[in-house]
């Protein structure tokens, strides 16, 4: 079946680390990514997404995100966190035409001030 | 412009009791899903409406859980009875057009606990 793992579920840095949250998808079609942000008492907000170009994307808050064909993988990087980066990320895989969004499980990230 | 609105925030209601969710979409966005996040899992897709038509109701889990969008705008999804199992956190989305550059744009969620 098709599926998205997140493979840390709590994440825990201070400010100023660097971070990478891994995403890796099981499908060998044609796929979009997302990533979407939660932060505490809010709504799920896009972060960056990717249809096709540049595996590299830049998303807001200083985030990025670098697809990797070969390794089914779409991990979400930032050079330095901040305490405002507490939140509940998640990765989202579009596959073919299909409309629907398959989710990972969510990685928590908590930034100590 | 206003985003994806989701009414009630929070509902608590009793097993076998019935509730309804509501979901507003942004304006002039044709579609619109129903996904659900239980017990702190993965997000998943419980269906997609195109305007007033369900294009795809492959994710709801059962004949307990109807849902509705009169007019191709707002859209209602209830639970009759609802069960223990139905907890969780029900999420909406729009988005203006399907195809390749598709985004979708998520409301609050609605936290739903059945007791």
């Amino acid at each position: 079946a098709q599926s998205v793992s997140q493979h840390n579920h709590h994440v825990i840095l201070s400010e100023a680390a660097s971070l990478e949250l891994g995403c890796n998808y099981s499908y060998g079609g044609t796929v979009n990514l997302f990533w979407y942000v939660q932060y505490p008492g809010q709504h799920l907000q896009l972060l960056l997404k990717y249809f096709s170009g540049d595996p590299l994307v830049k998303g807001i808050k200083g985030f990025e995100a670098e697809f990797i064909k070969s390794k089914f993988s779409f991990n979400l990087r930032k050079p330095s966190v901040q305490w405002s980066d507490t939140a509940e990320y998640f990765c989202a895989v579009r596959m073919d035409s299909s409309y629907k969004l398959i989710f990972g499980s969510g990685t928590r990230l908590l930034v100590r001030p | 412009e206003a985003g994806v609105t989701q009414f009630p925030s929070h509902s608590v209601i009793e097993k076998g009791q019935t509730v309804t969710l509501r979901c507003d979409p942004i304006s002039g966005h044709d579609n619109l899903y129903w996904y659900r996040r239980v017990m702190g899992k993965e997000i998943k897709f419980l269906l997609h409406f195109v305007k007033e038509s369900k294009q795809d109701e492959s994710g709801m889990p059962n004949n307990r859980f109807l849902a509705e969008r009169t007019g191709g705008t707002y859209s209602t999804l209830k639970v009759q009875p609802a069960e223990l199992e139905d907890s969780g956190v029900y999420f909406c989305a729009s988005s203006q057009e399907t195809g390749p550059q598709e985004t979708q744009y998520f409301g609050p969620g609605t936290r739903l606990l059945v007791l």
